[in-house]
């Protein structure tokens, strides 16, 4: 499945710098979506974009910033990060957010792989 | 609150022996049920779903059963392969769709 990419691959950052992660589907879906995967736990919904307005925001630390500029691109900012923020950040997009049914199925990106030193 | 109880890991079987992977989910309403899978150093990749009480995802070999009265949908394949060995999430979407509620995740691991 190669409609939803991610870049860059893998990521190592400082605590001081400033990064951005990359996401862009071309499946015309007008949702995304950023997870955070770290090791056992279950995945953390971070943030939700409905047609390029954010629809939710999980309790996620403002040292992450989302952005989408438009349905096909969603970025993460990232800035002063901590060591335990080290993850994988997984993007996703579907049809729409609250469409239910069948319309409902998300779509994954290979994810990038942060670790913060 | 909606939630999705998978089965602890990890599972160890031999090539061409029966999987089961059990999943239960707490939810209001209707919601669609899904399996994912993820194999290593990859996203998730949709395995299969289903939108409705009784009916039957598949795909590859595996299939899964929605069932409203034991709110069950557990993951089956009757020979798995080497190839098969990845870790199974169990996933569940609400009626506003709002997003994907995950379980922890099972890990299968297939020797030959």
């Amino acid at each position: 499945e190669t409609g939803v990419t991610q870049t860059p691959r893998h990521l190592v950052m400082g605590m001081t710098n400033k990064k951005s992660l990359k996401c862009e589907q071309h499946l015309g879906h007008n949702a995304m979506y950023w997870y955070k995967q770290s090791a056992k736990k279950p995945l953390e919904l971070m943030f939700v974009y409905n047609f390029k307005e954010q629809t939710e925001n999980n309790s996620v630390p403002s040292r992450f910033s989302p952005e989408c500029p438009n349905s096909s691109h969603l970025f993460l900012h990232l800035h002063t990060l901590q060591p335990e923020d080290s993850a994988l950040y997984l993007c996703a997009s579907s049809q729409e957010v609250g469409s239910g049914g069948a319309t409902d199925t998300q779509y994954f990106g290979p994810g990038t792989r942060l670790t913060v030193l | 609150g909606n939630s999705v109880t998978q089965m602890e890991g990890p599972v160890t079987l031999s090539e061409e022996a029966f999987l089961t992977i059990n999943c239960t989910y707490t939810a209001t309403g209707y919601p669609s049920l899904f399996w994912y899978v993820q194999y290593p150093g990859e996203g998730l990749q949709l395995l299969l779903k289903a939108t409705k009480a009784d009916d039957k995802g598949s795909n590859k070999g595996f299939e899964a059963t929605y069932r409203k009265e034991t709110t069950s949908f557990h993951l089956e394949k009757g020979s798995v392969q080497v190839s098969d060995s990845a870790v199974y999430f169990c996933a569940l979407s609400d009626q506003a769709g709002t997003a994907l509620i995950f379980g922890k995740g099972t890990t299968l691991s297939v020797s030959s």
